[in-house]
């Protein structure tokens, strides 16, 4: 109940092309989502984050869809650039309520390489 | 002006010896955290506290044992290393506890058990 699932494993996209990078989660009591973004030899950093309370948000190229029925959320990338390429987490934590503790569960991990 | 540094950067010991690896924010933040990350870059939180107290603790060994001087730095100390014990482990901070707030992360400690 806890997990995150995220797929795929890894992607390969060229330059300009759409990455789209999947999560599904259990727990209905998650109540945000973030995408986490890392490069290599460096700690993960916030891309963008949802609340269920939207179905999507978008930040510039990135954009997150959420579909709450389904318990899955999904992050795309538009026009993908080189220097996109990174590790993506997806997360899922308890917002509100007693139960929040600011623990993120985070999904495997999902490796992007934009090719030039 | 680094915001959440670690030291060491990269930390490489033999089993069965003594470690620790230093954490401090200077964004001021209540929150702070422990993160291992494995070969598959898995993320795992392994404790968090805030404002010195200990609020999450994971099924961690107690070989870990995190210590907390004043609410800008923790840190994390580890006995008997192991080889399992080889990952980078990431410490991270937030403003408040309560609420979804970015976790902003440091740069990382390299830990290899040989």
């Amino acid at each position: 109940q806890q997990q995150v699932k995220q797929s795929p494993q890894s992607l390969i996209v060229q330059k300009g092309g759409i990455s789209i990078i999947n999560c599904a989660y259990e727990n209905t009591a998650f109540d945000y989502f973030p995408w986490y973004q890392q490069f290599p030899g460096k700690g993960p950093a916030l891309l963008i984050a949802i609340r269920p309370d939207v179905s999507e948000k978008k930040e510039g190229r990135f954009t997150i869809s959420f579909n709450k029925s389904a318990k899955q959320f999904s992050l795309h990338i538009m026009d993908s650039q080189p220097g996109d390429s990174a590790t993506y987490f997806c997360a899922a934590s308890i917002e509100f309520g007693s139960s929040n503790t600011g623990k993120l569960i985070f999904g495997q991990g999902t490796t992007l390489q934009v090719k030039p | 002006d680094t915001a959440v540094s670690q030291t060491p950067k990269y930390l490489v010991t033999q089993m069965g010896n003594d470690k620790s690896i230093k954490c401090e924010q200077n964004l001021g933040h209540d929150t702070m955290y422990w993160y291992k990350q494995d070969s598959k870059k898995f993320l795992k939180i392994m404790f968090s506290y805030n404002n010195k107290e200990l609020i999450i603790n994971e099924t961690v060994p107690n070989r870990f044992s995190p210590k907390s001087p004043d609410k800008a730095h923790l840190n994390l100390h580890i006995n008997s290393l192991e080889l399992g014990d080889s990952a980078v482990y990431f410490c991270a901070s937030s403003p408040y506890l309560r609420g979804s707030y970015e976790q902003y992360f440091g740069p990382g400690t390299r830990l290899t058990v040989t």
